[in-house]
């Protein structure tokens, strides 16, 4: 089976740009979360989808949203880019909001220049 | 709020020395500790989990043990290897609700030969 997969794994805008990233779950899996890495930090939690529902959001501006589809995948954008926009976005799967184990996806590198 | 505090890298060993890594947490109740791997270009891979006061993870020689006394979750290996060279995050999860990971800020991890 394929593990978390996301796309594109590269991308370059400028600020004021908007820009959708996309994930999609492990065959399975109902939930799904987003996090914004910044270089040299850890993971920061960003959103949490469970059946097409939120779950949690985290400390994140207006300008971040998300979504999740019939078939579990999800969709986040970013409006209005800034420069401390630039981070690697990951993706994590996992069974259901209970189940501890979750499995990242290789990430979006998004630059913001 | 919840925060995971992590010791400074890098770090740089040669094969076969031992390695620890200090994680200390703050946070409501007990919650589960995780130490994550991150491989060059690549996204976060579970290492190890402990759930319980006492509990001791352990994955691929790697051990950390849950302490409630100290609130710490030491990561440790009695030798190392050059295929261990990665970046190690601590992170923590509060029982129930959503899945949110806070992670600390990682730890790079250089094994000579």
């Amino acid at each position: 089976d394929a593990g978390v997969t996301q796309s594109p794994t590269h991308l370059i805008k400028t600020r004021g740009q908007q820009v959708t990233l996309r994930c999609s779950p492990i065959s399975g899996h109902k939930s799904v979360s987003w996090y914004q890495q910044v270089l040299g930090q850890g993971p920061q939690f960003i959103f949490q989808y469970y059946e097409k529902e939120e779950r949690g959001r985290g400390n994140f501006p207006d300008r971040f949203s998300a979504r999740q589809f019939p078939n579990y995948s999800s969709e986040l954008n970013v409006n209005a880019l800034l420069l401390g926009d630039s981070a690697l976005y990951l993706c994590a799967s996992s069974s259901d909001p209970t189940n501890e184990k979750l499995f990242f996806g290789s990430g979006t590198q998004l630059s913001v220049l | 709020g919840d925060s995971v505090t992590q010791m400074e890298g890098p770090v740089t060993l040669s094969e076969e020395a031992f390695l620890t890594i200090n994680c200390t947490y703050t946070a409501t109740g007990y919650p589960s500790l995780f130490w994550y791997v991150q491989y060059p270009g690549e996204g976060l891979q579970l290492l190890l989990k402990a759930t319980k006061a006492d509990d001791k993870g352990s994955n691929k020689g790697f051990e950390a043990t849950y302490r409630k006394e100290t609130t710490s979750f030491h990561l440790e290996k009695g030798s190392v290897q050059v295929s261990d060279s990665a970046v190690y995050f601590c992170a923590l999860r509060r029982k129930g609700g959503s899945e949110k990971l806070v992670f600390g800020k990682g730890t790079k991890l250089t094994v000579n030969p």
